[in-house]
């Protein structure tokens, strides 16, 4: 079992809809969590951080379940922009400077 | 512009031959690490460095080598020995282990062996 598992995808949505991302990890001690954003053939970009108290930054809005293991990310009124692939990344536990990353959600806005 | 400098972009070496990437950054961060990302997968973590010189191997460690005698520079090393060097590598960095420090990357360097 992968540390930190996605839902790969693909997510085909319309303009304007809404979208929800999931991400599950398995270090019951994780202690950071992230969300990246991955344009093709480019590197990652920080999008936002994950608090226990969840969060919000414009139309994107971050989760965190402790007791269950996952986070995830909300996405309103979708935009072409929005189109890339999206990565969660868990660190923390045992070893606090390792970030490890999950595959990747990729997410495709259409007209 | 602070920020993470990897050079370079493209790079294509003959099979047999060791190649090293560059990553330099003037974000003042203690923290270094390099990963490797295969198409249609994840970052999987090569090597980290805390501290200046002090690293550990991350999970796919065979095959690569690194150094950091400096805090601003984290070169990676690919030998003969890596069985299937080529995929696209990123250097990251951040301020250390502290919770809220996200991982900053520089543009990666595509590797290409034949």
């Amino acid at each position: 079992r992968k540390e930190v598992e996605q839902d790969p995808g693909p997510f085909n949505v319309p303009e304007g809809a809404t979208v929800a991302f999931n991400c599950t990890y398995s270090n019951s001690a994780s202690q950071s969590f992230f969300w990246y954003r991955q344009d093709c053939r480019k590197e990652p970009k920080l999008l936002m951080s994950v608090y226990s108290s969840g969060n919000e930054d414009g139309r994107f809005t971050a989760q965190l379940n402790r007791a269950s293991q996952y986070i995830s990310l909300l996405i309103r009124d979708s935009k072409l922009s929005d189109s890339a692939t999206y990565l969660c990344v868990v660190r923390g536990g045992t070893n606090a400077g390792k970030s490890t990353f999950g595959d990747g959600t990729t997410l495709t806005v259409k007209p | 512009d602070g920020g993470i400098t990897q050079s370079p972009k493209y790079l294509f070496r003959k099979e047999g031959q060791n190649v090293t990437l560059s990553c330099e950054q003037n974000l003042n961060h203690d923290a270094m690490y390099w990963y490797r990302q295969d198409p249609g997968q994840g970052l999987r973590l090569i090597y980290y460095s805390q501290i200046v010189n002090d690293f550990q191997k991350g999970d796919i460690a065979e095959g690569y080598s690194v150094s950091r005698e400096k805090k601003e520079s984290f070169p990676l090393t690919v030998t003969s020995a890596q069985k299937n060097p080529t995929a696209f590598y990123l250097c990251a960095s951040n301020t250390g282990i502290g919770r809220d420090s996200p991982l900053h990357f520089g543009n990666g360097t595509r590797l290409t062996v034949t």
